[in-house]
């Protein structure tokens, strides 16, 4: 059965700080596909990124990374110099390919203080 | 913007009432889904639907029904709702549909009381 851990429920830092969200996964599938969302205060969910499980190296986008690790079953999202918007809760999400749905962790809520 | 509405966005409802809730997408998806959000849980999938008249359940579907008479509209109903109903329901669909992403609409908050 597919699984999300996201073990940090809040994380608090202060503006300019880096900061890492943890999501490790568990999965029988050989291949399958892993996300990140954002959802701000105002309550939408916002696509952050797509990995495929053949493809494990590292994206930057701008202020965000992510690092996937298959070893250690791990996709960790990293934000460097962290600003006041960054404060959301962050979904970690995965999805078999031989399945139509996608399991979620329990997100970790980021709070960035100025 | 993936041209996903959700009607309505709010709804306070009584215990024992059927509910409805619609989706609505403008850009003829065949994958579309209603998950719902509590605390503690992250989103859990409710159905899905993978074209006109063919849906399936997913991890929390006790309590729920779907309905997908035309591509565009995707419907959730509560046939009696009850207190642990109360949640904020997302509808999604899939964009890219080798990778299964998933893009959201704004989300319904429905209380029962």
């Amino acid at each position: 059965a597919q699984k999300v851990t996201q073990a940090q429920t809040e994380i608090s830092v202060v503006e300019k700080e880096d900061v890492t969200l943890d999501c490790v996964y568990e999965t029988r599938d050989t291949t399958y596909y892993l996300f990140w969302y954002k959802q701000p205060p105002s309550g939408e969910l916002v696509f952050l990124i797509r990995r495929n499980s053949f493809d494990e190296q590292n994206e930057i986008s701008g202020r965000y990374s992510w690092n996937f690790q298959k070893s250690t079953s791990s996709f960790n999202f990293t934000i460097t110099a962290s600003q006041v918007v960054d404060s959301a809760v962050y979904f970690c999400a995965l999805s078999e390919a031989r399945n139509n749905d996608m399991r979620f962790g329990a997100g970790t809520r980021l709070t960035v203080k100025p | 913007d993936a041209g996903i509405t959700q009607s309505p966005r709010h709804k306070v409802t009584e215990t024992g009432t059927p509910v409805t809730l619609r989706c609505h997408q403008t850009e003829n998806h065949r994958y579309m889904y209603w998950y719902r959000q509590d605390p503690g849980h992250g989103l859990r999938l409710i159905h899905y639907s993978y074209g006109v008249k063919d849906t399936d359940k997913g991890e929390v579907s006790d309590g729920y029904s779907v309905s997908r008479s035309k591509t565009e509209d995707f419907l959730l109903t509560l046939e009696s709702a009850t207190s642990s109903q109360t949640s904020v329901y997302f509808c999604a669909i899939r964009g890219a549909e080798r990778y299964n992403e998933q893009f959201f609409g704004p989300g319904t908050r429905l209380t029962v009381l």
